[in-house]
C-alpha cells in the first residue's frame, strides 16, 4: 500500500463548472503525477510536480490546472468542465528509487454531461 | 520519438496454458521497462521492471519479462496462467536519462484466461 488516497472516487457534473480532485500521499514522495485513462489511450500524462509549488505540464494539460501546496497534496482542476474531459483520472506518485516505479491511487471516475 | 506497442488488444488464453503478453519499445537512451497489471476499477499495480543486468526479470504473480535488446522487447510471460490473472497489463518505458522520470506507456493488453 503507497498511501495514495483520491477523492472524490466518483463524480459526475455538467459541462461548464469547475472540478477539483484531490491526490493525498502519506509517504512524502517528491514526485506526484496525474493521468488519465481512456479506452485505447492507455494512460496520458495530465500534469506533474516534482516539489512543493513545482508543476510540469504533460501531453493533455490542455483545459486543466494543477496546485502543490504542501507535499501531501496534489489538486488537478478543471476550470470549466466539458464532455471530452470524461475519463478515469488517476494520481501517481515516484518511488524513492532512482529506477522510478510509480505508485498509482484507486481512480476518480469523472462523467460530464 | 520514444514510443511504447502492445500489438495485442486482447490475449485469450487457457487457464494452466503458458502466456505471453508482448511489448516492444523505442527510447533514445538507455531503456527502463516496466509492466504494470490493472484489475477492474482498481488502480495499476506495479508487476516488475528491468533496469540492467540479468535479460530474465521476475516480478509479482509468478510473471517474468525477458528484455531483448536487439529486438527491443520486453515481452511478459508466465508459464502457468490462472483465471485470477484475467486483467489489463499495460507496459511502460522511461528513458534512463530522463531526470523527469517521465513514463511513457502503451495501450494496453487485455488478457482473458478462460477456465
Amino acid at each position: 500500500d503507497a498511501g495514495i488516497t483520491q477523492s472524490p472516487r466518483h463524480k459526475v457534473t455538467e459541462t461548464g463548472t469547475p472540478v477539483t480532485l484531490r491526490c493525498h500521499q502519506t509517504e512524502n514522495h517528491r514526485y506526484m503525477y496525474w493521468y488519465r485513462q481512456d479506452p485505447g489511450h492507455g494512460l496520458r500524462l495530465i500534469h506533474y510536480s516534482y516539489g512543493v509549488k513545482d508543476t510540469d505540464k504533460g501531453e493533455v494539460s490542455d483545459g486543466y490546472s494543477v496546485s502543490r501546496s504542501k507535499t501531501e497534496d496534489f489538486l488537478l482542476t478543471l476550470e470549466s468542465a466539458t464532455s471530452s474531459q470524461t475519463s478515469v483520472y488517476f494520481c501517481a506518485i515516484k518511488s524513492g528509487l532512482n529506477t522510478g516505479e510509480l505508485f498509482f491511487g484507486e481512480g476518480s471516475r469523472l462523467t460530464v454531461l | 520519438a520514444q514510443s511504447v506497442a502492445q500489438p495485442e488488444d486482447q490475449v485469450n488464453v487457457a487457464e494452466g496454458n503458458p502466456l505471453t503478453v508482448k511489448c516492444t519499445y523505442s527510447v533514445s537512451g538507455n531503456p527502463y521497462l516496466f509492466w504494470y497489471v490493472q484489475y477492474p476499477n482498481r488502480g495499476l499495480q506495479f508487476l516488475l521492471k528491468y533496469i540492467t543486468g540479468d535479460n530474465l526479470v521476475k516480478g509479482s504473480y509468478g510473471f517474468e519479462a525477458e528484455f531483448n535488446k536487439s529486438q527491443t522487447s520486453f515481452h511478459l510471460k508466465k508459464p502457468s496462467a490462472l483465471v485470477s490473472d484475467s486483467a489489463l497489463y499495460f507496459c511502460a518505458v522511461r528513458d534512463g536519462g530522463d531526470s523527469n522520470y517521465q513514463l511513457i506507456w502503451g495501450a494496453g493488453t487485455k488478457l482473458i484466461i478462460k477456465p
